[in-house]
Parts: C-alpha cells; structure tokens; sequence
C-alpha cells in the first residue's frame, strides 16, 4: 500500500532531550516535507527537500534540522526540545515537487508532540 | 506569507451550496486545496495552475484568479461527507507551500 509513515504517533518529552521523529515512503517520491500544525494557525512549512541531499528551509525552521540520506527517509530532528514546539507535525511527500499539475502532497498521519 | 482564507466557518444543511475564498497579497503559481477531517491528516482536493483554470472533484470545484491572486473553492448541493476544514496552499515560484489558517465546514442534515 503506498503510504506516508511517521513514528512515534504520540510523543512526551522534556525541554532540552534530542528526540527525532521519522518519516518514510513507499512510492519512490523525490520530494517530501514537514508541517507543523497549531490551533487557529493552520499548516506551516518547517523544512522541505526536493531530492537525497537537497534540503530547503519553509516558513518555520527555526529549531529544527532534517537530513535526506535515503530517498525515502525524511527525519525531522529537534535538537533541544522547548515548549513553543509542542504540536501536531505532519510529514508529506509527492512525485517531483509542487509545481506540476499532478503534484499531489500524500500526508502521514502526524506526530502530536509535547515538550514540557 | 500565509494566504487569507474567508470566512473563517460555515455553516450548511446538506444539498445546500456554499463558496470559501483564498487570497494573497503576493502573485501566485499555483494554488492548492486540501481538506482535512478532525483527527486526520490532510487530503488532497486539487491544485490550480497560472491561467484562470477551474477544476472539479467530485461536486467541489475550484478556480484561480491570478489577476486577483485568488482562488474559490465552490462546495455545490452539499453532503455530510464534506464537513472537515479546508486549506489553501499556494506556491510562489518555489517549492515552498504557504498554508492559510483554514475555513472549517460543518454539513448537518
């Protein structure tokens, strides 16, 4: 089945503890992306990459790294955890990227992180 | 720049109509559409190319006004199935996507 993974789905943790959240997918898609998602602010870019070793900062970076070794591995790194990045984060993926009229994103199913 | 989504909720009986709006301040490729159910990832409606093109998706169509860097969203004759929130992503010339904050739909019978 072709699908968006993430892992963890839910995640605790404390402020400052390097965690890594996963992302991986199955349809060989050169471009994949991470959201984050708040109440009342909608869906925001973090980070996106066109290709292995092509990586490009969204609106929101700041406090996040991401590494693409691996076509299908997208990992969203947080360094040292703060409370401003509790959140529900989303990672997504399509063929080529953005710009065609067939460049559908397939979103995983989210992450809901809590950093006390 | 997030795009602005209007209005922010609607409110519709099924088989009713109804029209949500998307705007920019800044010239726009492309828009995207996509609605999301609560507890649930976001899915795919349609994406919206440079032209003044409409599309369709089931009974929800869609078009974009580049002149007017906006885009409707039309959800026609209603169904329950349609309740969710629905967002805009539009694209700059990059490969960046800037979603709006969402116009949550609620379909009742």
């Amino acid at each position: 089945e072709a699908q968006v993974t993430q892992n963890p789905r839910y995640l605790i943790t404390v402020t400052g503890k390097k965690l890594t959240v996963t992302c991986s997918q199955n349809m060989n898609h050169e471009y994949m992306s991470w959201y984050r998602q708040d109440p009342g602010l909608g869906l925001r870019q973090i980070y996106y990459s066109m290709n292995v070793e092509v990586t490009d900062k969204g609106d929101v970076p700041e406090g996040y790294k991401v590494s693409r070794k691996e076509k299908r591995n997208f990992p969203l790194i947080l360094e040292s955890p703060s409370p401003n990045q509790t959140s529900l984060y989303f990672c997504a993926s399509s063929l080529y990227g953005l710009a065609g009229p067939t460049d559908t994103q397939y979103f995983g199913p989210g992450t809901r992180l809590t950093v006390l | 720049q997030q795009p602005v989504q209007s209005p922010q909720a609607v409110i519709l009986r099924e088989g009713e109509d109804a029209v949500i709006n998307c705007s920019s301040s800044k010239a726009l490729y492309s828009v995207h559409w996509y609605r999301q159910k609560h507890g649930e990832a976001p899915v795919f409606l349609m994406i919206l190319l440079k032209g003044g093109e409409q599309k369709g998706h089931e009974k929800i169509s869609a078009s974009f006004n580049e002149k007017k860097q906006q885009s409707s969203l039309y959800l026609t004759a209603s169904q329950l199935s349609y309740s969710g929130t629905y967002f805009c992503g539009t694209r700059r010339g990059n490969n960046r996507l800037a979603f709006g904050k969402g116009n949550q739909v609620v379909v009742i019978p």
